[in-house]
């Protein structure tokens, strides 16, 4: 069956720091991964999306992800984050059924920014 | 810019009333999705939707169903809310393109607190 795991509930960087969240899935072809964002109170942003080509991609905000098929990840990264990321995040991998596209989610990482 | 909206941000009901949740999207996508989303789980897909009168039971169903009788709205109902249906509900809508082109837009949120 398919699955996402986020190992980490709870992060916390220092404005300015590298940022790393990792995203491990479980799904038996190729897969569609994503990445979301909720800020307090609001619905889920898309940051970025994989379906196949380049293994490194770009998402909106400066972040960027990796897929690494030998590993089962695709790990979110942003070199320098800003208060403002302060959030949760939730990993996803999308396949097709029944017409539509299903999505099934990471339990989040909720990232804490100090000044 | 997709729009998903949500008839309302926060709901308190009592325990054994009907409760209606309303989800309207303006692009014109095929599909529509109900989640809830708990501390700790993530998003779990409660109903889905690939077509005017169409739906699907997603991973929770179980004392929900939905309708959709316009392509732009779907609606969630609870037939007798339970205290245990205290959650965030949030309502997605996608459109296929191809097999590389989807993603799904999601709403606000509505928070329900059944007491």
């Amino acid at each position: 069956a398919q699955s996402v795991t986020q190992p980490d509930i709870h992060i916390t960087v220092s404005e300015g720091a590298s940022l790393e969240l990792r995203c491990n899935y479980s799904y038996g072809a190729t897969p569609y991964l994503f990445w979301y964002v909720q800020s307090p109170g609001q619905g889920l942003q898309l940051l970025l999306k994989y379906f196949s080509g380049d293994t490194l991609v770009q998402g909106i905000k400066g972040f960027e992800a990796e897929f690494k098929r030998s590993q089962s990840s695709f790990n979110l990264r942003k070199p320098s984050v800003h208060w403002s990321d302060a959030a949760e995040y939730f990993c996803a991998v999308g396949y097709l059924s029944y017409n539509t596209d299903k999505l099934i989610f990471g339990t989040g990482t909720r990232l804490q920014v100090f000044p | 810019d997709v729009k998903v909206t949500q008839s309302s941000r926060y709901l308190v009901k009592r325990t054994g009333e009907k409760v209606f949740l309303e989800c309207v999207q303006d692009m014109d996508h095929e599909n529509m999705f109900w989640y809830r989303q708990d501390p700790g789980l993530g998003l779990r897909l409660i109903y889905f939707s690939y077509d005017v009168k169409m739906k699907e039971k997603g991973d929770i169903p179980e004392g929900y169903s939905v309708s959709r009788e316009k392509k732009e709205r779907f609606s969630l109902i609870l037939e007798s809310a339970s205290t245990n249906q205290t959650s965030m509900y949030l309502c997605a809508s996608s459109k296929i393109i191809g097999p590389s082109t989807y993603e799904q837009y999601f709403g606000p949120g509505t928070r329900l607190t059944v007491t």
